[in-house]
């Protein structure tokens, strides 16, 4: 069954304080990761994909990486504007697969200054 | 600015009504999502339209949800005699088919509330 773990569930970083993010993922044959931000009663906000094992990408603060079971979503310096959940979500590659994403439960991000 | 939208953005309803919610996607999009997210959880999968044609339903979707998108365009999602375990965050996406990635973009969202 196609599966996708986020920890931790909650974090709380001092401003300036990097840390990382996990998203564990069990899928048949990948076609691509996502990471989404979500601001409290909003709809998700597309971040970045990842498509194959060793890919990066990096947006001003963020960057994600990708393994063949994992992902990570590096936060490098956080400011408070950075506080919101993180969502992780995967595509599958089989018919029927692809046509959804599966997500992960979140990772709630505070950031105190 | 020409991302999705939704419609309502909050609903309260009394159990056993009937609610419509709307979708309109970017307007280049072909491809049209709902999603149902409740508290603390991720968005989950409910049904998928290429075009006008509703390709994929999930499980989550019980006979008392409908979903349509007449012309290829907006969508709506309908659920009759609503049911508490119905309140949550109901979610529309796009994307592109011609696209080679294959990112989904969502909507604000219309937040259920069934008393």
């Amino acid at each position: 069954e196609d599966q996708v773990t986020q920890s931790p569930e909650a974090l709380r970083l001092q401003e300036g304080e990097s840390s990382s993010l996990n998203c564990s993922y069990t899928v048949s044959g990948l076609r691509g990761l996502f990471w989404y931000r979500q601001d409290p009663g909003k709809g998700p906000e597309f971040l970045f994909t990842l498509y194959s094992a060793g890919e990066e990408k990096e947006k001003e603060r963020l960057k994600a990486t990708l393994t063949k079971k994992e992902s990570f979503l590096h936060i490098t310096a956080p400011k408070p504007e950075d506080s919101a959940t993180y969502l992780c979500a995967v595509q599958a590659g089989y018919s029927g697969g692809y046509n959804k994403l599966i997500f992960g439960a979140g990772t709630r991000l505070a950031v105190h200054p | 600015d020409t991302g999705v939208s939704q419609n309502p953005r909050h609903k309260i309803t009394k159990r056993g009504q009937n609610v419509t919610f709307r979708c309109d996607p970017i307007s280049e999009h072909n491809r049209l999502y709902w999603y149902r997210q409740t508290l603390g959880q991720g968005p989950e999968f409910l049904t998928y339209f290429q075009n006008e044609a509703q390709l994929e339903k999930s499980r989550l979707l019980s006979d008392r949800f409908s979903a349509e998108r007449p012309k290829g365009s907006f969508s709506t999602l309908e659920i009759q005699r609503t049911e508490q375990g119905d309140s949550a965050m109901y979610l529309c996406a796009s994307s592109s088919q011609g696209s080679v990635s294959y990112e989904q973009y969502f909507g604000p969202g219309t937040r259920l509330t069934v008393t």
